[in-house]
């Protein structure tokens, strides 16, 4: 079974602290992606990266900051957190020969 | 732009048949997908549908339709276990890195 794996289920963090969220894959995928998800809102891409070393923006990058530097991880940065990145965030990753997309489990964040 | 509808909400009695429309307007159109999202859970996959017409699995099935930026999905036989979210979403680009733009999700309620 392809398993992605997020750091932590729930995160409370103060307005202004820089965020990391990591995302770990065990299928040797080489498609990544990070989703928020708000109610009304659906599933919106920030951040996704097709190789190691390599990003692409998604539909709403401002505030975030990605890194790729093992193919099997892909980690997702806020650089100075805000209340309205209060949110869910939700890892994704896809092979080559298939465009179903594996999540994770999902990381609850709460800026306050 | 790029939009997905499909209804917020959804009620069904157990053992009943629901479907589940979605309509999209997108460029670039490759491929669209529905999952399932329970509560406080990762989406998971359902469907894939390329080409038009219907595809069966199981109790699930998914339809398309190109021309009429229409699919549904349709769920028999329901079970207080189908209480969830579903998902359309729409794969943009024809590439192992496909965009995926979804939708804001329908919530099904299942009711005894």
């Amino acid at each position: 079974d392809v398993k992605v794996t997020q750091s932590s289920r729930y995160l409370v963090k103060r307005t202004g602290e820089k965020v990391f969220l990591e995302c770990v894959q065990d299928m040797d995928h080489e498609n990544m992606f990070w989703y928020r998800q708000d109610p009304g809102l659906g599933l919106r891409l920030i951040y996704f990266s097709y190789d190691v070393k390599m990003k692409e923006k998604g539909d709403i990058p401002e505030g975030y900051s990605v890194s790729r530097e093992k193919k099997e991880r892909f980690s997702l940065i806020l650089e100075s957190a805000s209340t309205n990145q209060t949110s869910m965030y939700l890892c994704a990753s896809s092979g080559p020969l298939t465009y179903e997309q594996y999540f994770g489990p999902g990381t609850r964040l709460t800026v306050t | 732009g790029q939009n997905i509808d499909q209804p917020t909400e959804m009620t069904a009695t157990e053992g009943a048949i629901v479907q589940i429309n979605c309509t999209y307007q997108t460029s670039g159109f490759n491929g669209l997908f529905w999952y399932q999202q329970h509560a406080g859970e990762a989406p998971t996959f359902l469907s894939y549908n390329v080409l038009d017409g219907l595809e069966e699995k199981g109790r699930f099935s998914s339809f398309l339709s190109r021309s009429k930026g229409y699919s549904y999905l349709l769920l028999k036989e329901l079970q207080m276990k189908d209480s969830a979210s579903y998902l359309c979403a729409v794969s943009l680009v024809w590439s192992s890195a496909s965009k995926i733009i979804f939708g804001s999700g329908t919530r099904l309620s299942i009711r005894p």
